[in-house]
């Protein structure tokens, strides 16, 4: 059973625009979110999270949106460049463990 | 050290034989986690390490699979017996105490294992 879900595999941006990438989960326990980058050959590194107490959080372009009746977040990339292309995954604390998503590969072209 | 590190970067072994992997997380961390991702799949859960024991052991794929922590630091994961199922990118990542503080997660660049 997969409890964070990434449905879109990958989003094509044009330089300058607004990528915006989603992710559901099932589980109404969760309460803490995070999403990482990864680049191809290298680990994932930490973008931004958000507290379920929340339902924004914002580090300079990237912004955290959670909607936690629908059991979503969202992340805002604003203005997308073309650095910014790698795979998010969204994640979640579960009992012990980070429960990741699939992975959404995001490309910004000129 | 500054970062988690991994090694070895690279791995290519015959189908049967035994691999080990290391991880050293970075100093002061507890809890030690490994993942993998084969191609084109998402980061799949292995084994949890809090200091020395692994409360979750849930997501080693079958019993070839092992893993251990000593001094609260360094961890290595075995595979004995390699199938060219096994062969995905291993990554390792530490934490200060896990779930408790909602922390982030710090991954290492991985170990790509290659099954041949």
């Amino acid at each position: 059973d997969q409890q964070v879900k990434q449905n879109s595999p990958s989003l094509s941006v044009q330089e300058g625009r607004i990528s915006i990438l989603n992710c559901d989960y099932t589980n109404s326990m969760f309460d803490y979110f995070l999403w990482y980058k990864k680049y191809p050959a290298e680990g994932p590194t930490f973008l931004i999270s958000i507290s379920s107490i929340k339902d924004k959080n914002e580090d300079g372009r990237f912004t955290v949106f959670l909607n936690k009746s629908a059991k979503h977040l969202s992340l805002h990339i604003v203005p997308s460049q073309p650095g910014d292309s790698a795979v998010y995954f969204c994640a979640s604390w579960g009992t012990d463990k980070l429960i990741f998503g699939t992975g959404t590969r995001l490309q910004v072209f000129p | 050290g500054a970062g988690v590190s991994q090694s070895p970067s690279n791995k290519v072994t015959e189908k049967g034989k035994d691999v080990e992997l290391r991880c050293d997380p970075i100093s002061g961390h507890t809890a030690l986690y490994w993942y993998r991702q084969s191609l084109g799949q998402g980061l799949e859960f292995l084994i949890y390490f809090q200091g020395n024991s692994a409360p979750d052991k849930s997501g080693l794929p079958s019993d070839r699979f092992s893993a251990e922590r000593t001094g609260g630091s360094v961890s290595t994961l075995t595979i004995q017996r390699t199938q060219q199922e096994d062969s995905a990118v291993y990554l390792c990542a530490s934490s200060l105490t896990g779930t408790l503080r909602k922390a982030e997660a710090f991954f290492g660049q991985g170990t790509r294992l290659t099954v041949v």
